[in-house]
This record gives structure tokens, C-alpha cells and sequence, in this order.
């Protein structure tokens, strides 16, 4: 089955340092992606669609230039948490959309202090 | 706009019990819906989705557009089924752009 990475796991930084996040479609081309955050008990919620070679769209209430996106090639899109603050503590999941579904990634807990 | 509703948040059934999770929708055009599940240390994962009309793993899910409702059911729970289940739905084809319920964990008492 179609299986998606991401890089790092977990990650812990100061606050107004900046971290990206790698999403990789393993054995298969995602033209898009998807960008997830989840709060805990809460559920996930999109945050942005990346699509290759083109602009991310962003939903409403995500800043992009606070959470930059860039989907360079079939298999990897990138966030990055620019100057990160205590507030962007999180869990952050990406997918890959395929024929029918989403393959999801198993996420990246980040930690701002 | 659109809603998804899990009312409930957590739900615990003995082995061999029925099970239903609720799920309810709100949406103005023709969407379609999904269940997905989220096994202990495991990623989220596609359980089913309404346009397929298939069992999976023994669970089944009836869209019910008069009660805009997409209810998850199984006749006998197995303890191998606690997981964190959510209902999802996409008003785009093809699961682009999904939206999700707030969840239900599911346990499934031995």
C-alpha cells in the first residue's frame, strides 16, 4: 500500500527559531498534499493544500508566512514553522491525496519553549 | 458551512456487543463520507467511505441523507476494533480537501 514519511518525528526548538517539516510519498507521486494539525483531544485540522509546483492554498486563519509550504517534487512538500512560539506547539500530520483516499503520514510532534 | 459531529467522544463495548458510532453532517451540496481509523501508535488510516458501500474488518456505514447521517455499525465487536475513529467528510471527490468529526475512542471491553 501507499505509505507516507515524515521527518522528524518529534522536535523540540526555542522559541523564534524556525522548523521544517518533511512529508515523502514513499512508492507513489502525490501532485498533492495536505497539511494537518491537531491539538490534543481535538480533531485534525487542515491547515493548508500543497500542490506540486504551485502556490499552497491556505485555509482560513493560517498564516503563510507563518507556515510556509513548498511542494518542490512529486514526493516530498515541506513545512516550515517560521519563528516559532510556544503557541505553535502542536501535531502536525501531512498526506498525500491518492486515487480514492489520503495516505497519511504518522506525524511530527513539535515542541516550542 | 460545512459539520461533522461525533457526538460522542468516548464509547465502550464488551466483546461480542454491537457497536454504532454516530456521526452526523452538515453540508450543502453532495458530499462524500468517510471513516477513518487510528490504531494504538498507528497512523490514520481509511476504514471506509460511503461511495464504496463495502464491509470492512466487519464494520459497514449507511449514508442517510434525510438524517444526514453516516453512522458506523458492527454486529460484534472484537477487542482488536479499540481505536480512535473519525468520520470525515469531503465535499470535493476523490477525499480532497477532508473534513473531520472530532472523533470517538472506541473500547472494547475483553
Amino acid at each position: 500500500g501507499a505509505v507516507v514519511s515524515q521527518h522528524p518525528s518529534w522536535v523540540i526548538c526555542k522559541s523564534g527559531t524556525s522548523v521544517k517539516i518533511e512529508c515523502r510519498s514513499l512508492d507513489f507521486q502525490a501532485t498533492t498534499m495536505f497539511w494537518y494539525r491537531q491539538f490534543p483531544k481535538q480533531s485534525l485540522m487542515l491547515m493548508a493544500t500543497s500542490n506540486e509546483g504551485s502556490k499552497a492554498t491556505y485555509e482560513q486563519g493560517v498564516e503563510k508566512d507563518k507556515f510556509l509550504i513548498n511542494h518542490a517534487s512529486l514526493t516530498l512538500s515541506t513545512l516550515t514553522v517560521t519563528s516559532a512560539h510556544p503557541e505553535d506547539s502542536s501535531f502536525y500530520i501531512c498526506s498525500a491525496r491518492g486515487v480514492v483516499t489520503q495516505y497519511f503520514g504518522p506525524g511530527t510532534r513539535l515542541l516550542v519553549l | 458551512a460545512q459539520r461533522v459531529t461525533q457526538p460522542e467522544k468516548l464509547l465502550s463495548v464488551f466483546k461480542g456487543a454491537p457497536v454504532e458510532l454516530k456521526c452526523n453532517y452538515s453540508y450543502s451540496g453532495s458530499p462524500e463520507l468517510f471513516w477513518y481509523v487510528q490504531y494504538s501508535r498507528q497512523r490514520l488510516q481509511l476504514l471506509l467511505r460511503h461511495i464504496s458501500r463495502e464491509s470492512i474488518k466487519g464494520f459497514t456505514a449507511d449514508l442517510n441523507k434525510g438524517e444526514t447521517s453516516f453512522h458506523l455499525k458492527k454486529p460484534f465487536a472484537q477487542e482488536e476494533d479499540s481505536a480512535m475513529y473519525y468520520c470525515a467528510l469531503s465535499g470535493l471527490p476523490g477525499a480532497n480537501n477532508l473534513f473531520f468529526g472530532t472523533g470517538t475512542r472506541l473500547t472494547v471491553i475483553p
